[in-house]
């Protein structure tokens, strides 16, 4: 079983939609997940860090972790075309410094 | 002004080559990285040095040496290069374990 989970896509999705993108988890004691994203030839940038239970917003943007399910997602409201990338989720399990990183779901946001 | 910086950007070499690559961040972070990003995209983690002592040193070939003269700087030297080298390896840093801030990438292409 792969630590980090995503489906790799494509998900494609109208202007003005949600896109949903989901990352489960196998470390049970994992405190920290990050959701970055990746433009084509690009470095990982960072969208969202999110540490508790519950939902985080910012903008568009929305972190929701459920650790007794062992998932994370991330929501982008209002899809934009300059959305469209692959968006990586990593998680760091406690105490250590080994972020791991899922393959990354690529999202095509359809003009 | 760039926090992560790295040289070269790409490298093109020979198979059984000796290659370096070099990382700087300004940020003050305690920590850096180094990561190998495959052609499917899977970006995994090979070093982790903290305040310039090794504490991550992933399942890697020891063809690749990684070194941190101070906090601000880690290089990884990589002999005898494969043609399964080519990738593009990231750097990257973090203040202890919060988020971590990539770098642009070097692309490697072994011949």
């Amino acid at each position: 079983q792969k630590e980090v989970e995503q489906n790799s896509g494509p998900l494609s999705v109208p202007e003005g939609a949600i896109a949903s993108l989901n990352c489960t988890y196998s470390d049970r004691v994992s405190q920290s997940f990050f959701w970055y994203r990746q433009y084509s030839g690009k470095s990982p940038e960072l969208i969202m860090s999110i540490y508790s239970n519950g939902d985080k917003e910012d903008g568009r943007f929305t972190a929701q972790l459920n650790k007794a399910s062992q998932y994370v997602s991330l929501l982008i409201r209002d899809s934009q075309p300059s959305d469209s990338a692959t968006y990586l989720c990593a998680v760091n399990p406690s105490g250590t410094y080994k972020y791991i990183f899922g393959t990354g779901t690529r999202l095509k946001v359809l003009a | 002004d760039t926090a992560v910086s790295q040289t070269p950007k790409y490298l093109v070499t020979q198979m059984g080559n000796d290659k370096s690559i070099k990382c700087e961040q300004n940020l003050g972070h305690d920590t850096m990285y180094w990561y190998k990003q495959d052609s499917k995209k899977f970006l995994k983690i090979m070093f982790s040095y903290n305040n310039k002592e090794l504490i991550i040193n992933e399942t890697v070939p020891n063809r690749f040496s990684p070194k941190s003269p101070d906090k601000a700087h880690l290089n990884l030297h990589i002999n005898s290069l494969e043609l399964g080298d080519s990738a593009v390896y990231f750097c990257a840093s973090s203040r202890t374990e919060e988020t971590q801030y990539f770098g642009p990438g070097t692309r490697l292409l072994v011949l």
